[in-house]
Parts: structure tokens; C-alpha cells; sequence
């Protein structure tokens, strides 16, 4: 069975400052995505990746994947206010989609 | 081009009661898929539907239903509501196997 592992959980940081949320998966996939879900809103699509060594970036954020070590991560840089939300990683099992548990992100002025 | 659209948007429920919920997906999708968000259990798949043919389950008791019209859009149904089916119920679609997933504004439903 797959498992999809994010760390951090919570993740309280000042703007300005850089920080990495790290997704971890169990069986190999060459597909992941990474959402943004506002407080009692849906998923937004951030990023699809789909191939070893994928690197995108949208503003502030950039997400990479590694399919050997089985990791994606998802840079910020010089977070701002803005960027606060809850952050899922998921990983494509052929339409089926299996999700992190989704990391807290709360940016301080 | 309109987005996933869902409906209700809200829903209350009592124990007991079944409810159907509506998924109409992108135009020129094929596929839609049910999640289930609840704080305790996160995000789970509840089923995927590909021109009317369910492809995939995810680990659900029976309660839980769906369909697919020729349409493309989907109904999702669960019956004798319990209170652990309070949760948001999102539908994504896509253009068919292998293609990104988009997500509708989901169906908040609390169960009394």
C-alpha cells in the first residue's frame, strides 16, 4: 500500500525567511502533484510533476522530485503572508490520487 | 472554460438519511473522481468513473455509491448517514487516464 509522508506538519515562519516542506512516498510513481488548500476552500493546483529530476517554480515557490530517493520537496523563498495555507503533496496512482497529510503553513508579519 | 462545479455546496443531514451529491466535470473530461476530507482520516479517494464504468474503489464500506452519466457528470450517494460522514466531498476530472486532475469547490456535508 502506498504511503505518502509530508514533514513538517505545522510549520510556523516569519516572511522573509526560506523554508522546505519534504514529501516522502513508498512505491515508485513518476507523478506527483502539489496542492494548496485555503481554509474551508478546494485544492488548488500548484504543480504537476512527472519526471525524475523535474524542477518548476511559480514565484515564490519551486518544487522538485526525486523518483530514486522517492522525494519531493517544495521550496519557499522570502515567504510572505500571502503564501499561508495547509500544502499537500500527492502522488498519482493511475487517477488515483494519494495525499500527504498536508502541511500547516501559517507566515508571520 | 467553466471549472468542476459541485452541488450542493452545503448540506445538512441527520443520522439515518441517505444523500446524493453532483459532480458535472470540465467540458471534454471523461474521468471524475471522488475524495473524501475529513480533519481525522485527511484526504481519501473515494472512486474514479471513466465513460459511466467505475475503474477503481478506494476502501469505503458499501453505503458509498456513485455513478456516471453518458454526460460525463456523476452522482455520488451515501446511505444511512452516520456521523463520520460529515466531511468535504471533492470531485475532480480530467481529460482521461494519465491527465492532471482538477478540483471542484466540493460539498461540505455535516451529518447531525
Amino acid at each position: 500500500e502506498l504511503k505518502v509522508e509530508q514533514n513538517p506538519l505545522f510549520l510556523s515562519m516569519q516572511e522573509g525567511k526560506n523554508y522546505t516542506i519534504y514529501c516522502n512516498y513508498s512505491t515508485t510513481s513518476d507523478r506527483l502533484y502539489w496542492y494548496r488548500q485555503d481554509p474551508g476552500k478546494s485544492l488548488e493546483s500548484l504543480f504537476v510533476l512527472l519526471s525524475n529530476g523535474a524542477v518548476k517554480q511559480e514565484g515564490r515557490l519551486m518544487a522538485s522530485l526525486d523518483t530514486k530517493a522517492r522525494l519531493s520537496t517544495l521550496h519557499i523563498t522570502a515567504a510572505v503572508h500571502d503564501l499561508s495555507a495547509t500544502y499537500f503533496c500527492a502522488v498519482d496512482m493511475t487517477q488515483k490520487l494519494v495525499f500527504g497529510q498536508g502541511t500547516r503553513l501559517t507566515i508571520n508579519p | 472554460k467553466a471549472g468542476v462545479t459541485q452541488t450542493p455546496r452545503y448540506l445538512i443531514k441527520t443520522r439515518g438519511q441517505q444523500v446524493t451529491l453532483s459532480c458535472s466535470p470540465i467540458s471534454g473530461h471523461r474521468s471524475v473522481s471522488w475524495y473524501q476530507q475529513t480533519p481525522g482520516q485527511g484526504l481519501q479517494f473515494l472512486f474514479e468513473y471513466f465513460s459511466e464504468t467505475q475503474r477503481n474503489k478506494g476502501n469505503f464500506p458499501g453505503r458509498f455509491s456513485g455513478r456516471q452519466f453518458s454526460n460525463s457528470r456523476s452522482e455520488m450517494n451515501v446511505s444511512t448517514l452516520e456521523l463520520g460522514d460529515s466531511a468535504l466531498y471533492l470531485c475532480a476530472s480530467s481529460f482521461s487516464v494519465d491527465n492532471e486532475q482538477f478540483f471542484g469547490p466540493g460539498t461540505r456535508l455535516t451529518v447531525l
